[in-house]
Parts: C-alpha cells; structure tokens; sequence
C-alpha cells in the first residue's frame, strides 16, 4: 500500500513553454501533497504545500505564479511549470500524507525535467 | 536545509558499520526522518523517531536526542547495495519536511 505515483518521470521542454506533472496517491486519500525540487548534488528544497480544495500555500522564494499547483481531488495534484526556462531543469518530487497515518509522507518517483 | 547539518560523505568496507550523525535547529518539532536515496530515485524511508532513544530496524537504528537536537543513522553489516544517499531530515509542527544537504556513503569491498 501507500504508493504515489508522478508523471510524467521524465520530460523535455523548449523554452517558454509550459509542462504539467501530475501527482497521484494510489491507494489512499491525501488532503495534504508536497512539492520538492532537487538540482544535482543537492537536498530536496520544499517548492509548495498543495491542500485539497484550497490554494496552495509556496516557501519563500517560489513564484506562485510560475509554478501553479492544483489540489483538485483527494488524489490527485499536479504542478504546472510556466514559460519554464534552463533554470528551471530540475528534479521535482512529489509526497502526499496518509491523513490516517499521522507522521507518514510517501515520496512519488520523481519527474526529471529538462528544458532547452 | 540551512539549519540541519550532516557531514558530506563517509566511506565504509562491506560488512563494517557506519554512524551518520545529524544536528537540527527548529522551535517546532514533530519527527525526525531518515531517508535512502539512490541517485535519479526518489527517497525511500528508512526510520522515524519522535521520542528520545533508540529504534532499531533490521540492519539500520536510528536514534535521538531533543534536547541536544541530534540525531544518528546506524547502519550496520554495510553491503554493496547500501551506497546511497542518505537524508536526515526533521518535521515541524505543520508536517513540513527539511532535509539535510544528505550524505553520500561509499561502500568499498
């Protein structure tokens, strides 16, 4: 049980184009997902918090409205990086907390974005 | 994270034993993880602790201590398999996860 999936797992993008990943929790409801990015050599940095049925609340730093988060469902969120840019190639992973299971975050597999 | 430290890298042989120490600042606290992660994978988890003490787990125990902020990843009988990653990371009130930079273990035959 307890699997989160992402996809796509890997993606190529032009320049000021957009690209959605969508994270979903397979087996169990989550009202709360977490986005992270991870650049080479480096720890995953929280990006977002994604809240069903409310606005994602963004660490500081994030462009909100660069990176758009929906929570639409208990299931399901998704990330949309606009007019995405080279530096924006990155790791991004996703987690969703269990709400039955207090402390427990499941990672999904991660989406390697690269942009040209 | 800028305020949970872990050193970079350890080397270790096949069949040795390998402790990853770990030190955090934070005013609200909820858990402090450990997570393997094998480079383009995901993390996977490894140990939870929120109250002081030890909890071992097969061949991996972690510890803590809140009261000095620290905590250690104990990997014992290291196999090849074992050169990972490894993240320590603490939860705050809200559930939000701050990962350590990680630290890299090299196992060596």
């Amino acid at each position: 049980g307890a699997v989160v999936s992402q996809h796509p797992s890997w993606v190529i993008c032009k320049s000021g184009t957009s690209v959605k990943i969508e994270c979903r929790s397979l087996d169990f409801q989550a009202t709360t997902m977490f986005w992270y990015r991870q650049f080479p050599k480096q720890s995953l940095m929280l990006m977002a918090t994604s809240n069903e049925g409310s606005k994602a609340t963004y660490e500081q730093g994030v462009e909100k409205d660069k990176f758009l988060i929906n929570h639409a469902s208990l299931t399901l969120s998704t990330l949309t990086v606009t007019s995405a840019h080279p530096e924006d190639s990155s790791f991004y992973i996703c987690s969703a907390r269990d709400v039955q299971v207090d402390h427990e975050q499941y990672f999904g597999p991660g989406t390697r974005l690269t942009v040209t | 994270g800028q305020n949970i430290d872990q050193p970079t890298e350890m080397t270790a042989t096949e069949g040795a034993i390998v402790q990853i120490n770990c030190t955090y600042q934070t005013s609200g606290f909820n858990g402090l993880f450990w997570y393997q992660q094998h480079a383009g994978e995901a993390p996977t988890f490894l140990s939870y602790n929120v109250l002081d003490g030890l909890e071992e787990k097969g061949r991996f125990s972690s510890f803590l201590s809140r009261s000095k902020g620290y905590s250690y990843l104990l990997l014992k009988e290291l196999q090849m398999k074992d050169s990972a990653s490894y993240l320590c990371a603490f939860s705050s009130n809200d559930y939000k996860l701050s990962f350590g930079a990680g630290t890299t273990v090299t196992v060596r035959a």
